[in-house]
């Protein structure tokens, strides 16, 4: 089956530095990706979708100067989290969808999440 | 616009009981419909799914039936296990490609 990884599972960094944190998808090509956060006993808030080749598309509310997302290849998309502070700690998700499936094709392949703790 | 409401958790249940989570959506045109299942700590797995009305998904003994008639996707489990415990998400395909979820819940199975 379609295998989605992230990495790092887990990162812990001091105040105002920025983190990088990247998906892959490991047996297929993902034309978009999709950046969702997950705050404690929440649901999952799609952050951005990730086009390869293309900027991202930002939810309303979320500061893209802040969360950095490059899609440089149909098998990677990264997200940075740019001066990162204690209230952007959470739990990050990546998906992709399979470019095989088409314009709308719905299904995505997730990730396995990194949490982030800014201290 | 597109959106599903699924039942309040968390949800706790005996081993072998009976499962039901309701998920209603509302949306234009024939979305395809979703469960995902979050296990503690990891990311989000699909569970089942169902294209079209009618249809019926089904995966390690959950099953969801495709209602158009009543805008629902309920999942069931006929006798659930302790290592069914984990976040359950209803959701449903936008035309963009994109999901939308629905705001989870949580099964707790006692032994």
């Amino acid at each position: 089956g379609a295998v989605v990884s992230q990495h790092p599972s887990r990162v812990i960094c001091k105040s105002g530095t920025s983190v990088k944190i990247e998906c892959r998808s490991l047996d297929f090509q993902a034309t978009t990706m999709f950046w969702y956060r997950q705050f404690p006993k929440k649901s999952l808030m799609l952050m951005a979708t990730s086009n390869e080749g293309s900027k991202a598309t930002y939810e309303q509310g979320v500061e893209k100067d802040k969360f950095l997302i490059n899609h440089a290849s149909l098998t990677l998309s990264t997200l940075t989290v740019t001066s990162a502070h204690p209230e952007d700690s959470s739990f990050y998700i990546c998906s992709a969808r399979d470019l095989a499936g088409g314009p709308g094709y719905n299904e995505q392949f997730f990730g396995p999440g990194t949490r982030l703790t800014v201290l | 616009g597109n959106s599903v409401t699924q039942m309040e958790g968390p949800v706790t249940l005996s081993e072998e009981a009976f499962l039901t989570i309701n998920c209603t959506y509302t949306a234009t045109g024939y979305p395809s419909l979703f469960w995902y299942v979050q296990y503690p700590g990891e990311g989000l797995q699909l569970l089942l799914k169902a294209t079209k009305a009618d249809d019926k998904g089904s995966n390690k003994g959950f099953e969801a039936t495709y209602r158009k008639e009543t805008t629902s996707f309920h999942l069931e489990k006929g006798s659930v296990q302790v290592s069914d415990s984990a976040v359950y998400f209803c959701a449903l395909g936008g035309s963009q490609g994109n999901l939308i979820f629905g705001k989870g819940t949580k099964l707790s199975v006692k032994p």
